[in-house]
């Protein structure tokens, strides 16, 4: 497809588990970002690739999260001995770079920690 | 500490009438604003930006004003249709391009 993929959609987990989130861009996108939606709240970044750039990772709320993008495409969000408090939708989105940088977003990949 | 804040959690408009939303900023670095529109398990989807040079913006149905001074902007949809029920976020950035620090959203429903 021609949008962000985001897998899996959904997932439920025990506390205390890794889970790994994927991000498939749209083809051709330099920029990526991960944010995530707690129930009821806003969107809140987490962390942000431009190309071959240092990724700025300020959003990150703990050790336990962590991120990387292969081959300037594809991107893993994973979480370490998950919490109850990142029950959370995870949200990626892309953009092509340039002064009209706007940002297009997946469906999301819905996480409950039990 | 959150930077932009959109101070109306919910929002019921006739279709036909006009829906007003709001958001206010706190941060005077920020130069480029954006609005999303999201519906339920999906991502949000871009609507319309400004950009802080500028104060206003139009797109169809989609207005978005920008008062600098006030580090407030709304939106305005003309004529609301059921189908713009959805809620809305207020987007700022400090470069266009960089991550996006977005509001809490307002929810909007458009009776028929």
């Amino acid at each position: 497809g021609a949008g962000v993929s985001q897998s899996p959609s959904n997932k439920v987990t025990e506390k205390g588990k890794d889970v790994e989130l994927r991000c498939d861009p749209i083809s051709g996108h330099t920029a990526l970002y991960w944010y995530r939606q707690s129930l009821g709240q806003g969107l809140e970044f987490l962390i942000y690739f431009q190309g071959n750039s240092a990724p700025d990772k300020s959003g990150l709320p703990s050790d336990r999260f962590s991120a990387e993008r292969t081959g300037g495409s594809v991107s893993t969000l994973t979480i370490q001995r998950t919490q109850q408090e990142d029950s959370a939708v995870y949200l990626c989105a892309s953009s092509p770079g340039g002064a009209k940088n706007i940002q297009y977003f997946g469906a999301g990949t819905r996480l409950s920690v039990l | 500490d959150q930077q932009v804040k959109q101070n109306s959690p919910s929002l019921s408009v006739q279709e036909g009438r006009i829906s007003i939303l709001n958001c206010d900023y706190t941060n005077s670095m920020f130069d480029y604003f954006l609005w999303y529109k999201k519906y339920p398990a999906e991502g949000p989807t871009f609507l319309i930006s400004i950009s802080s040079i500028k104060d206003k913006n139009e797109d169809g149905r989609f207005t978005v004003f920008l008062n600098k001074s006030a580090k407030h902007l709304s939106l305005h949809i003309v004529p609301s249709q059921p189908g713009d029920s959805a809620v809305y976020f207020c987007a700022a950035q400090k470069v266009a391009g960089n991550k996006l620090t977005f509001g809490g959203g307002t929810r909007v429903l458009v009776k028929p």
